[in-house]
């Protein structure tokens, strides 16, 4: 079974920019999460999707959104990139909420 | 909001041995908890998990155990192996809030 992929895997953008990520979650699998990985802060959760409702949402500024398609795919958009968005986005698939497998992420670099 | 955290930062540990991973966590309402291992330039990858009814879990090398009482978990690796060589989060959930809150990672280094 494959597992949880993101595309791209790598992006460097600059400040001002706005950039889409997008994940396929693992066959089956209708709950997907974003979380947003950097150093100083660790893992932080961004939202969940359910068949394509928002569930919950972080504490992250308006700049951060995300939507879910009718066939679990999952996309989260940051507009008016700054420099401290630089960090790996990782999308996780589940089937309940929890037991959540993870992709390897996008590195997002701003410059 | 669930606040977690790990006791120590990083754990160097020699092939073969024990290694013994402790995370607390604040939010007496968390009801499921995960172990998830983190290799360099990949995403976290889930080795265990265990509910709230339960005490301990045993997987494959690895045992979860959980005390309620003190808000406090940890991750017990068998026979230590040079793969075991990651980050290690722990991560805690509430039902119907749909999001894990993560500790900060233990760095697990295991020394040949």
């Amino acid at each position: 079974k494959a597992g949880v992929t993101q595309t791209p895997r790598y992006l460097i953008k600059t400040r001002g920019q706005q950039v889409t990520l997008s994940c396929s979650p693992i066959s089956g699998h209708r709950s997907v999460s974003w979380y947003q990985q950097t150093p100083g802060q660790g893992l932080q959760f961004l939202f969940e999707y359910f068949s394509e409702t928002q569930r919950n949402k972080g504490n992250f500024p308006g700049r951060f959104s995300g939507r879910q398609f009718s066939n679990s795919r999952s996309e989260m958009n940051v507009s008016t990139l700054e420099l401290g968005d630089s960090a790996l986005y990782l999308c996780a698939s589940a089937t309940r909420a929890y037991e959540q497998f993870f992709g390897p992420g996008t590195r997002l670099t701003v410059l | 909001g669930e606040s977690v955290g790990l006791h120590l930062p990083t754990l160097s540990v020699q092939e073969g041995d024990n290694s013994i991973i402790n995370c607390a966590y604040s939010n007496s309402a968390s009801d499921y908890f995960i172990w998830y291992k983190q290799e360099s330039g990949k995403g976290p990858q889930f080795i265990i998990d265990i509910r709230s009814n339960m005490d301990k879990r045993q997987g494959q090398r690895v045992t979860v155990l959980l005390n309620k009482t003190v808000k406090h978990l940890s991750l017990q690796i068998a026979a230590t192996q040079p793969g075991d060589s990651a980050v290690y989060f722990c991560a805690a959930a509430i039902t119907n809030d749909y999001k894990l809150s993560f500790g900060a990672g233990t760095t697990v280094t295991v020394r040949a």
